[in-house]
């Protein structure tokens, strides 16, 4: 268990939809990653926060946009969802220090039908 | 600049075998160099990491080999378990931006 935590585990949506998906970091954590994986593909970097505000911007989509609250937690909001949306997106957090890396949830598996 | 390169995209090996993953990289601002697994439907988990002032580190059955000058770095499974077949990512942190560029990732079967 890396402490991150993803809900839902499983979503299925028509297309046209919107959907959040909710992530808690690790304990302590501040910043929060956001990858999209379709089907045997890589990790596609799609945005990063740290306390609250925007870090990093990858491959993200106009359609989608993400957020960090106060708490730390984060939301990462899939509109006018398309058949290719569907894919397995995961979170990840990590600390500041100088030894830190990465830690990904469970993902969660989107299905846009 | 940003990129990390790897290779094979596969790789079958033999129970026993000792599997070998390549990974290259441009940018020389990366100072921090994990290696995650991943099994089918899971997230990927931290599997053994490395810096750049360091030239190898084992843990267990998995050895990172890291060459500086060449931008390269790889990792190696001593006595591959069919338990070990999985896609593995090398990755590499950004130390301006703390943020992680992800190799393409190699699927490694190890037949029993």
């Amino acid at each position: 268990d890396s402490g991150v935590t993803q809900t839902p585990k499983h979503l299925i949506t028509a297309t046209g939809q919107r959907v959040t998906l909710r992530c808690s970091p690790r304990s302590g954590d501040l910043s929060v990653y956001w990858y999209q994986q379709s089907l045997d593909q890589g990790l596609q970097f799609l945005i990063q926060y740290y306390n609250g505000e925007e870090r990093a911007k990858g491959n993200i989509l106009e359609r989608f946009s993400a957020q960090q609250f106060p708490d730390l937690h984060s939301e990462l909001n899939l509109s006018s969802l398309e058949l290719g949306d569907s894919a397995l997106y995961f979170c990840a957090s990590s600390d500041r220090g100088p030894g830190n890396t990465i830690y990904f949830g469970e993902g969660s598996w989107l299905t846009v039908v | 600049q940003q990129q990390v390169k790897q290779s094979p995209q596969s790789l079958i090996v033999q129970k026993g075998g000792i599997p070998i993953i390549n990974c290259a990289y441009e940018n020389t601002a990366f100072d921090y160099f994990p290696w995650y697994q991943q099994f089918p439907g899971k997230g990927p988990a931290l599997l053994i990491a490395i810096r750049p002032d360091v030239s190898e580190k084992k843990e267990g059955r998995f050895t990172i080999s890291f060459n500086k000058s060449a931008k390269q770095f790889s990792l190696h499974i001593m006595d591959s378990q069919p338990g070990d077949s999985a896609t593995y990512f090398c990755a590499a942190r950004d130390n301006y931006g703390q943020n992680f560029v992800f190799g393409p990732g190699t699927r490694l079967s190890v037949l029993p």
